[in-house]
């Protein structure tokens, strides 16, 4: 079974509107983190948010949020005010248990076209 | 700061040779993880490497190998190339201590024909 499952393969959004990128995961451990990562074409992945297991409140880093339902087990980026620069393949990505160097499992990704 | 440095950025190699990229991580960071990121796909880990050793291992054959030397940067080799191999490579960096702290580098385009 997938443990990073990205159900949207691509996404258009007008620019200044908001878009959600959607994020289901499957695990059994009660310690995780949850990461999104953006990849324009230059193929660098680029961290933009971290959401851990425990974290009470939702993550927000500046036009980013996470959307965090720990029962349903997703975590979807919310994108606000989108821009020109956005376009890129976002990914969804997951770490299972407490250590900081556990390896991180991919989903497939959702490609964002951002439209003038 | 530098951030993390992958070389060459792209490479084109014939089927059965062998292949090796190069990672120099993050300043302050000790742990370097290579991934393989087939074209439209999600990146895959292949292994890491801590204190010159492999720590952890993904689901890749033999024909993957690496390397960590003293100043924590890191060799990927891998032999007997098939076309299937053709991918991005990247490398990333982090610290145990470090709870969100993946750095990763542009990667290596690798191009098997």
């Amino acid at each position: 079974a997938q443990k990073i499952t990205q159900t949207q393969p691509g996404m258009f959004v007008q620019e200044k509107e908001a878009v959600t990128l959607d994020c289901t995961y499957d695990t059994s451990d009660p310690s995780y983190g949850l990461f999104w990562y953006k990849q324009p074409s230059s193929g660098e992945m680029i961290f933009l948010i971290y959401q851990g297991s425990y974290d009470q409140q939702n993550a927000t880093e500046g036009r980013y949020s996470l959307n965090f339902q720990k029962a349903r087990k997703s975590a979807n980026l919310v994108i606000s005010a989108s821009q020109l620069g956005d376009s890129a393949m976002y990914f969804c990505a997951m770490r299972e248990g407490g250590s900081g160097n556990t390896p991180l499992v991919f989903g497939k990704g959702t490609r964002l076209s951002v439209i003038a | 700061d530098a951030g993390v440095t992958q070389s060459p950025t792209h490479l084109i190699k014939t089927r059965g040779q062998q292949v090796t990229l190069r990672c120099s991580p993050k300043s302050g960071h000790d742990t370097v993880s290579w991934y393989q990121q087939a074209l439209g796909q999600g990146p895959q880990f292949i292994f890491q490497y801590y204190e010159e050793e492999e720590r952890q291992r993904g689901n890749f054959p033999d024909r993957f190998s690496g390397h960590q030397f003293p100043n924590y940067s890191s060799e990927l080799n891998v032999n007997a190339l098939l076309l299937g191999d053709s991918a991005l490579y990247l490398c990333a960096s982090s610290s145990p201590g470090q709870w969100e702290g993946y750095t990763f580098g542009s990667g290596t385009r690798l191009t098997v024909v």
